[in-house]
């Protein structure tokens, strides 16, 4: 069985600093890591996939994350936050069953942006 | 291009009714997945439909149950509501059981 952890559950920033949002997850095999941001009233958008073959991923609005095999974790960080980042953030592993695939969700972190 | 859309995006039930929502994936999609989110929590899998059949599925009971439709359309059905299952209802399309999902904006189902 695979899980994620997110390490925490509401994270603040003044405007124009970094965001660093922890994550740790569990799997028996390399698995496909992703970041998801959900907006009020939106649906999920994908941030940004994992799957082997670079350890830093680039992913959409300045955002990347670091796969780190040895302290299983995949933290997502952003050089400077713009209030348009306020939204809930999730980190997500893969698992390829026998037919088909289903996404593990951690229970999500809250980024607020102080102007 | 049309993106996810499901139908209704609010409902309410009472305890012990049925509910249908309604999913239409992104044009070109083959697969969808539905998934639960519970105020305040990570979504959940219920399920994957790919060519008509459910191809893996979550810790949900026999309560909720799914459909796919041969123009990749999908329903999610649940029996005999419980105050439990008042959560946002997400479906989410990908091409052939793929890892990229696109969500829709959900349907936020209330039992009262």
């Amino acid at each position: 069985a695979q899980s994620v952890t997110q390490l925490d559950s509401h994270v603040s920033v003044s405007e124009g600093t970094p965001v660093l949002l922890r994550c740790n997850y569990s799997s028996s095999y390399s698995p496909s890591l992703f970041w998801y941001v959900q907006h009020p009233n939106k649906g999920l958008q994908l941030l940004l996939k994992y799957t082997s073959a670079a350890t830093l991923v680039k992913g959409i609005n300045g955002f990347e994350a670091e796969f780190k095999k040895s302290e299983t974790s995949f933290h997502l960080t952003k050089p400077s936050a713009h209030m348009s980042d306020a939204a809930e953030y999730f980190c997500v592993v893969s698992d390829r069953g026998n037919a088909g695939n289903m996404l593990t969700f951690g229970g999500g972190t809250r980024l607020m942006v102080k102007p | 291009d049309a993106g996810v859309t499901q139908s209704p995006t609010h409902l309410i039930k009472t305890r012990g009714q049925q509910v249908t929502l309604r999913c239409s994936p992104k044009s070109g999609h083959d697969t969808v997945s539905w998934y639960q989110q519970a105020l305040g929590q990570g979504p959940q899998f219920i399920f994957q439909y790919y060519e008509e059949e459910e191809r893996q599925r979550g810790n949900f009971p026999d309560r909720f149950s799914g459909h796919q439709f041969p123009n990749y359309s999908s329903e999610l059905n649940v029996n005999a509501l419980l105050l439990g299952d008042s959560a946002l209802y997400l479906c989410a399309s990908s091409l052939y059981m793929g890892e990229k999902l696109f969500f829709g904006s959900g349907t936020q189902l209330s039992v009262l």
